[in-house]
């Protein structure tokens, strides 16, 4: 276990509709970070968060955003689903400043758009 | 741009055997720092073994360890002694961590699956 838990774990969901997903944080840790795994691949950099501010992206669309809140829990918003949306979506945490740091990952989210 | 390539799919090895998983990436970069994940049924991705680019010592954990050879800018993992629990996804990630502005991200391979058979 390692302190980073996500919710919902399961996820179906129509194309053209938003979804949220959530993520609470690892103790003490002030930085989340979001992925995407579409099946068969490694996860993919969404973005990250710091002191609630996002301060890195990956090639995501705008409609990929997200929300970061003073207790570090997060969420992950997606509008207007498409079919590619479906994949494993990976919430991890950090503390930065720390040289060398690692994420600490959650169990992730499964969402299926149809 | 980095990229990190793992060219083995899927692997199988006989319990209290060993076998070596395959990495290489791509990066213009000196420092850094390379992982290996673990990701069971379970999903969740778990830490096996850290590099930092700058150590020439490879990194042990118990069984698992690493052959870093940086000019090659390869990154092998190696199971000794594989157990049944070992049967997983394992993904070889690289990171460059920005410090000016805090940002950080992994770079993973597209992993390989590793069956362990009694």
């Amino acid at each position: 276990e390692t302190g980073v838990t996500q919710s919902p774990t399961h996820l179906i969901k129509t194309r053209g509709q938003q979804v949220t997903l959530r993520c609470s944080s690892q103790s003490g840790h002030n930085t989340v970070s979001w992925y995407q795994q579409a099946l068969g691949q490694g996860p993919q950099f969404i973005f990250q968060y710091y002191r609630e501010e996002e301060n890195g992206r990956g090639n995501f669309p705008p409609r990929f955003s997200g929300l970061q809140f003073p207790n570090y829990s997060s969420e992950l918003n997606v509008n207007a689903l498409e079919l590619d949306d479906s994949a494993l979506y990976l919430c991890a945490s950090s503390l930065v400043w720390s040289r060398g740091t690692e994420a600490f990952f959650g169990q992730g989210t499964r969402l299926t758009v149809v | 741009a980095q990229t990190v390539t793992q060219s083995q799919p899927e692997m199988s090895v006989q319990e209290a055997e060993t076998v070596t998983l395959s990495c290489t990436y791509d990066t213009s970069e000196s420092n850094y720092y390379l992982f290996w994940y673990k990701q069971p049924p379970s999903r969740q991705m778990i830490l096996v073994i850290r590099q930092e680019a700058y150590k020439q010592q490879n990194a042990t954990e118990n069984r698992f360890s690493v052959n870093f050879q940086k000019a090659a800018k390869s990154f092998s993992l190696k199971i000794s002694d594989s157990q049944l629990g070992d049967t997983a996804m394992y993904f070889c990630a690289f990171m460059k961590h920005k410090l000016a502005s805090g940002t950080y991200k992994y770079i993973f391979g597209t992993g390989t699956r590793l069956k362990v058979l009694a």
